[in-house]
């Protein structure tokens, strides 16, 4: 059974402060996706990342995917207020199925 | 703009009473969909992979008889809520498979979810 682990689960941080979430899955996958989920709201797709070594960068947000290590982060650069939401990491199994984490729930303090 | 609907966004029932959500694909074809359930606070659970024409793949432990899945076409598919109880109480969140002109390739796209609470 796959599990994927997140952490932190709470993450308050200051304004204009960097910071990682980490996203752990027990079982291959090549597939890994971000999301952004803001309260009483869906789901916003942030990243997809495919290969192995895959980076990708929006805004103040940078994805990677470590697929030996069965790794994923998040890097939050230079927080700002807006960037407050739950962040999900999710992993792509066969049929497309997708494995979320528990969630991050990132709060920003001016 | 949004390229996953459903409807209602929120209903509220009695106990006993049956519900339907729809979920709908606006800009692209999705052979599949999937049926999610969130809990406050928790993260999503997947209920079923719904593919058009065919019957629904339900996870372990998800009763198929009091979920009811139908996806009649490529952009549309629907959860019926059967004899609802309380503890059906959530929010609903259905998602599609497939791919928009110029977008990433192999994405779920989520629909705005549905609340559903039963009295």
């Amino acid at each position: 059974e796959l599990k994927v682990e997140q952490n932190p689960l709470f993450l308050s941080m200051q304004e204009g402060k960097n910071y990682t979430i980490y996203c752990n899955y027990s079982t291959t996958s090549d597939r890994l996706y971000w999301y952004r989920q803001d309260p009483g709201k869906s789901l916003e797709s942030l990243f997809v990342l495919l290969s192995n070594g895959a980076v990708k960068q929006e805004g103040r947000l940078m994805a990677s995917l470590d697929t030996k290590a069965r790794l994923s982060t998040l890097h939050i650069t230079a927080a700002v207020h807006d960037l407050s939401a739950t962040y999900f990491c999710a992993v792509g199994l066969y049929g497309n199925k997708l494995v979320f984490g528990a969630g991050t729930i990132l709060r920003v303090k001016s | 703009g949004a390229v996953v609907s459903q409807h209602p966004s929120r209903v509220i029932c009695k106990s006993g009473t049956s519900v339907k959500i729809e979920c709908r694909s606006l800009d692209f074809q999705a052979t599949t969909m999937f049926w999610y359930r969130q809990f406050p606070k928790k993260s999503l659970m997947l209920m079923a992979t719904s593919n058009e024409g065919s019957k629904a793949t339900y996870e372990q432990g998800v009763e198929k008889d009091k979920f009811l899945i139908n996806h009649a076409s490529l952009t549309l598919s629907t959860l019926t809520v059967t004899s609802a109880h309380p503890e059906d109480s959530s929010f609903y969140i259905c998602s599609a498979r497939g791919e928009l002109a110029g977008g990433p390739r192999d994405t779920q796209y989520f629909g705005p979810g549905t609340r559903l609470t039963v009295l």
